[in-house]
């Protein structure tokens, strides 16, 4: 079965810093996802990309977090100045369409922010 | 606001007997109902889903799920657990069939095998 990729598995970053997670969606799909999960807490929506722009975002993806498909496989997440409280789990996703319509999710990237 | 609850935070129960996870959600319109499981250092698989028509929907590995509408409940169920089993499993509710755009999870359940 296709696979969406993600890169790295861990990722340890002090306050403020910028990390940029990085994620390969499976290659004929066209919608792109973002969710996080803090720990012990719910899977949570963060943004939806589609034809190259932001179709829909949660209160969490405020001016910090940005996203962007640079090259037409790789699709990523942006925090620009960590916080503490950004440590969780991100998991990428993408979606086919049709008629048999399924997201697929990555494997996550646990971030860390010390 | 759609919401999702899953009453069982941890749950164990020994190989070979029958698993039922819990799911209760709440949505404004027709939901479309998910299960995830998340095996350790493994990404959210899709167990199955429902959207329309039967509401005994049934999934790989041989899992099963109802959809209830009078009870709001989309519970799990396995017959006979195999150790390979033990993984979380996440109740999801969305807007769109594939899922997608905006889906609300549950905190999920921990599912231990004894052997």
């Amino acid at each position: 079965e296709p696979e969406v990729t993600q890169t790295p598995s861990h990722q340890v970053t002090q306050m403020g810093q910028e990390v940029i997670l990085r994620c390969v969606p499976i290659s004929n799909h066209l919608y792109f996802y973002w969710y996080r999960q803090i720990l012990g807490q719910k899977v949570e929506f963060l943004v939806s990309f589609y034809n190259n722009e932001i179709s829909e975002k949660s209160e969490i993806f405020d001016d910090q977090f940005s996203v962007e498909r640079p090259d037409g496989s790789n699709f990523t997440l942006k925090i620009r100045s960590t916080k503490l409280e950004d440590s969780a789990m991100y998991f990428c996703a993408s979606r086919t369409t049709g008629s048999n319509e399924k997201l697929f999710f990555g494997s996550g990237t646990q971030l860390s922010v010390l | 606001a759609q919401s999702v609850t899953q009453p069982d935070i941890h749950i164990t129960v020994s190989e070979g007997a029958s698993l039922e996870l819990r799911c209760n959600y709440s949505y404004g319109a027709t939901p479309y109902l998910f299960w995830y499981v998340q095996s350790p250092g493994q990404g959210l698989q899709l167990l199955l889903k429902y959207f329309s028509g039967d509401t005994l929907v049934q999934g790989i590995k041989g899992f099963e799920a109802e959809f209830k509408r009078s009870q709001s409940s989309f519970n799990l169920r396995k017959p006979s657990v195999h150790w390979s089993d033990a993984a979380e499993y996440f109740c999801a509710v969305g807007a769109h069939p594939g899922g997608g755009n905006k889906l609300t999870f549950g905190t999920g359940t921990q599912l231990k095998v004894e052997l």
